[in-house]
């Protein structure tokens, strides 16, 4: 099946950084999405990516659809500590119904 | 409820045990997805359901894995005989429709724990 690979893996930033995290996959997406899960919750999202090239925001997040349809970005500026939490790529192909691939999550750390 | 809701929220069983999952999908919500996630890792797709019918189940793990929806609503997860590696969390989502929607509300999920 298809495979998503997300990194980093981990990333630790001081409040008021950017931050930048990405994912790429072997075979090509429809739409790409970005997730975030808190601790005990499940994942709620961030972001949907429609067609390539696409590029979004949601306030202090953006996010791009690779031109390739083999990747995606999610961009966070000036992180404040609501952050934290995990964050999750996630891709979709049209013939699956809505189901999504998702990436292994990178684990957002904000030092106030 | 407003949102996906699932339960129990915690489970402890004994291997060998059969145990149920459940999930309260958004109502009107005619997609409805099982996804498991082990510690430290991304959501593994198992089976979804459009209306009470499951099109895609190529995600269980084993014929131990079942599950079911009735009245296009609240859906069950069942595991037969646990095993060790069952152990995780398993997340339902639901979604408007399946096909062409994206927007999957996520549940809080069930931490499964096999003893």
């Amino acid at each position: 099946g298809q495979q998503l690979n997300q990194s980093p893996q981990s990333m630790f930033i001081q409040e008021g950084e950017d931050v930048s995290m990405n994912c790429t996959s072997s075979s090509i997406f429809n739409t790409w999405l970005w997730y975030k899960q808190d601790p005990g919750e499940g994942p709620v999202l961030l972001i949907a990516l429609y067609k390539a090239g696409e590029l979004t925001s949601n306030g202090r997040l953006t996010a791009q659809f690779g031109i390739t349809r083999k990747d995606s970005f999610l961009n966070i500026s000036a992180s404040i500590p609501s952050d934290v939490g995990i964050y999750f790529c996630a891709g979709q192909l049209w013939t699956n119904a809505g189901k999504s691939t998702f990436g292994d999550g990178t684990t957002l750390t904000v030092k106030p | 409820g407003a949102g996906v809701s699932q339960s129990p929220s915690n489970k402890v069983t004994e291997k060998g045990k059969d145990v149920e999952l459940r999930c309260d999908p958004i109502s009107g919500h005619t997609a409805l997805y099982w996804y498991r996630q082990s510690l430290g890792q991304g959501l593994e797709f198992l089976i979804y359901f459009q209306g009470n019918s499951a099109p895609d189940k190529s995600g269980l793990p084993s014929d131990r894995f079942s599950a079911e929806r009735t009245g296009g609503s609240v859906s069950t997860l069942t595991i037969q005989r646990t095993q060790q590696e069952d152990s995780a969390v398993y997340l339902c989502a639901s979604s408007l429709y399946g096909r062409g929607n994206t927007e999957a509300f996520f549940g809080q999920g069930t931490r499964l724990t096999v003893v």
